[in-house]
């Protein structure tokens, strides 16, 4: 069965990192992700797709103080330079044939 | 610039009916998938169900979870795509979303809509 797995809470200080870990289940390790941003009482927006060996593509306008690495089964989200609207909760999603899968959410709080 | 508008939602009776609109706008729509994902309070993200478009003869695949109650639709000639929701749930409450795959087939969304609440309650 295809499931992400995500810490549910990340904290880090202004102007710091911070890198969020999605995980795929067994089995599905070379599958590619996506990383979506959701801020406080908004709809969702895409940051980048992630592929298994790393290479990633931001979305229009994103910045690159976000940008993606990947080991094995791990894809991780790496947010540089913090800054306060950074405070969202992030989801990790991927896709098999005829679904489409959403990790449970890290809620970052930027100290 | 790439637009996504859902209407529709409001207050609905458990079993109760509810289409959903999604009105899209700034890229080739007839040439994406659509998706719906839902989140209801406090909670994270669900994917709700695709179509597909006319190349992929508008297939359409649905979560376990609505499959049998919701039915997706779209209008190429109107660049907008319905979710239509039978025998509603109290589960059912959440804020709606649209979300293209504007390469059919790619797997992810790259823009998302607004959203549009629903509220199942008697």
């Amino acid at each position: 069965q295809l499931v992400l797995t995500q810490s549910p809470s990340a904290s880090a200080s202004l102007g710091a990192s911070v890198k969020l870990t999605c995980t795929l289940s067994s089995g599905h390790s070379t599958y590619a992700i996506a990383w979506h941003q959701q801020q406080p009482e908004k709809g969702p927006r895409y940051l980048m797709k992630l592929n298994s060996d790393g290479s990633h593509s931001r979305g229009d306008g994103i910045p690159d103080r976000f940008s993606g690495s990947s080991s094995g089964a791990e894809r991780y989200l790496t947010i540089s330079s913090l800054q306060s609207d950074d405070e969202a909760d992030y989801y990790c999603q991927t896709w098999g044939t005829d679904i489409r899968v959403f990790g449970g959410g890290t809620k970052l709080t930027v100290l | 610039e790439v637009k996504l508008v859902e209407s529709g939602g409001g207050l609905v009776q458990p079993g109760g009916s509810l289409k959903l609109s999604c009105a899209a706008s700034g890229f080739s729509f007839s040439g994406s998938a659509m998706h719906w994902v839902r989140q209801a309070s406090g909670k994270g993200l669900e994917w709700v169900g695709r179509i597909r478009n006319k190349a992929n003869t508008y297939a359409t695949a649905y979560a376990a979870s609505v499959k049998g109650r919701f039915t997706l639709s779209r209008d190429d000639s109107k660049n907008t795509a319905f979710l239509q929701m039978n025998s509603l749930k109290t589960e059912d409450t959440a804020v709606y979303y649209c979300a293209p795959e504007r390469d059919d087939g790619s797997g992810y969304f790259d823009y998302w809509g607004q959203g549009t609440l629903v509220t199942v309650s008697s």
